[in-house]
């Protein structure tokens, strides 16, 4: 029962470089999300998605990119990667109706 | 768009205390509180839920309480356990697409 699925688990990043996350979800949930995750911060929503072919932005959308071709797949792409980005990233998946959020277990990312 | 609001940061309570994590919220359009727990190197998961028609709601040793007037809503951990201790997130759902977190507190059960 794989749930949420997030690749890699850790990612060293030099400035300016790209990249970008993977997320997968074998629950047929419409709603997926990315949120990055700071220490006195919470978790911010980046970006979120509610079906294939539709995203939107969150509360820290910039430096980031995504989109969403398949039910199943939403990753996450940084452009050009700053020291500013140096987090934990979650993807989430929510049944379309439901409330409950499934949280992968993170990718830690380091850009130096 | 929605603020929300957790204390205390950190928390320390002996095995068997009780604990409460409090959470303010900025819009009233907001109507659904999840709490999250997060045990370390893991994802956050669902532990309880409170609707903004509902003040209070109870499974096992937690509580959820909500006060729509004032804006804030409480977890409540009775009979604390070593494996209650994580880092606990509320939320605040402001559209049905977004949800606003708190910025956690650490919760460290003391055996």
């Amino acid at each position: 029962n794989a749930g949420v699925t997030q690749t890699p688990k850790f990612q060293v990043l030099k400035t300016g470089q790209s990249m970008t996350l993977q997320c997968a979800q074998d629950m047929n949930h419409e709603y997926m999300s990315w949120y990055r995750q700071d220490p006195g911060m919470g978790l911010r929503l980046i970006h979120y998605s509610v079906g294939a072919g539709i995203t939107d932005q969150g509360e820290v959308p910039n430096g980031y990119n995504v989109s969403r071709s398949t039910t199943e797949d939403f990753p996450l792409r940084l452009l050009s990667a700053a020291p500013s980005q140096t987090s934990v990233y979650f993807c989430a998946s929510r049944q379309d109706g439901g409330n409950t959020i499934y949280f992968g277990e993170g990718s830690w990312l380091t850009v130096v | 768009g929605e603020n929300v609001e957790q204390h205390p940061s950190t928390l320390s309570v002996q095995e068997g205390d009780s604990a409460v994590i409090k959470c303010t919220y900025s819009d009233s359009a907001s109507n659904y509180f999840p709490w999250y727990k997060q045990e370390l190197g893991k994802g956050p998961q669902l532990i309880i839920d409170i609707r903004s028609n509902v003040g209070e709601k109870k499974d096992q040793r937690i509580a959820v309480t909500l006060n729509k007037t004032a804006k804030h809503f409480s977890l409540h951990i009775t009979e604390t356990q070593p494996e209650d201790s994580a880092v606990y997130f509320c939320a605040a759902r402001y559209n049905f697409n977004k949800f606003y977190f708190g910025s956690g507190t650490k919760l460290n059960v003391k055996p």
